[in-house]
């Protein structure tokens, strides 16, 4: 596997139900995000890691938990979630966070698609 | 406050046809500028990007020049094929602060008929 991976691609849940969503980077990345994308709304930025430490929480509400454990994995745990949460989740690496003369271009994943019912 | 405005879609086009798609932003400081592209049911990647004024980010055929004086950052290219259809979406980044965050654009979708 090469780049950013992400699974499930797609996911259905209840509003009771608790999953959790994956993200894998192959590219020795040292900075990773979670952005959500909706229908006709600009992508939202809602947390960053870097070096495995959270550095950026957008205002995300409770029922969003996000855990880092190492440098190449990043998860999103949900637990009841409402229907307004259904949308695109993307996942992104960078090298680090830094400045136009490091490696801070994001390189996304696939998106895991998220219905809630 | 920082933000990215550009032209709502969907642009629909015939293959050869010159495509411009319009983004103007504003932001404190000096900001850089990233056109990403999202083909259907993957991620998004980056497309170009330019880090100062006058600075011309190219690739695939597609360009955009960082423009200072009308806060701008149009995409353009000259002949457009099939396999560019895709979302297109315009973003700014300003250095400073924890993260350095990206903000985009609603996106663009832009479909080329044969």
């Amino acid at each position: 596997e090469t780049g950013v991976t992400q699974t499930p691609r797609h996911l259905v849940m209840g509003m009771t139900n608790k999953k959790s969503l994956k993200c894998e980077q192959h590219l020795g990345h040292n900075a990773m995000y979670w952005y959500k994308q909706s229908a006709k709304k600009p992508l939202e930025l809602m947390f960053v890691y870097s070096l495995e430490e959270r550095v950026e929480n957008n205002s995300v509400p409770s029922r969003f938990s996000p855990e880092c454990p190492n440098s190449s994995h990043l998860f999103l745990h949900l637990h009841t979630l409402q229907p307004e949460d259904s949308a695109l989740y993307l996942c992104a690496s960078s090298q680090a966070i830094g400045t136009p003369t490091v490696g801070d271009t994001q390189y996304f994943g696939p998106g895991t698609r998220l219905t809630v019912l | 406050g920082n933000s990215v405005t550009q032209m709502e879609g969907p642009v629909t086009l015939s293959e050869e046809a010159f495509l411009t798609i319009n983004c103007t932003y504003t932001a404190t400081g000096y900001p850089s500028l990233f056109w990403y592209v999202q083909y259907p049911g993957e991620g998004l990647q980056l497309l170009l990007k330019a880090t100062k004024a006058d600075d011309k980010g190219s690739n695939k055929g597609f360009e955009a020049t960082y423009r200072k004086e009308t806060t701008s950052f149009h995409l353009e290219k000259g002949s457009v094929q099939v396999s560019d259809s895709a979302v297109y979406f315009c973003a700014l980044r300003v250095y400073g602060g924890a993260t350095n965050k990206l903000i985009f654009g609603t996106g663009t979708l832009l479909a080329v008929q044969p």
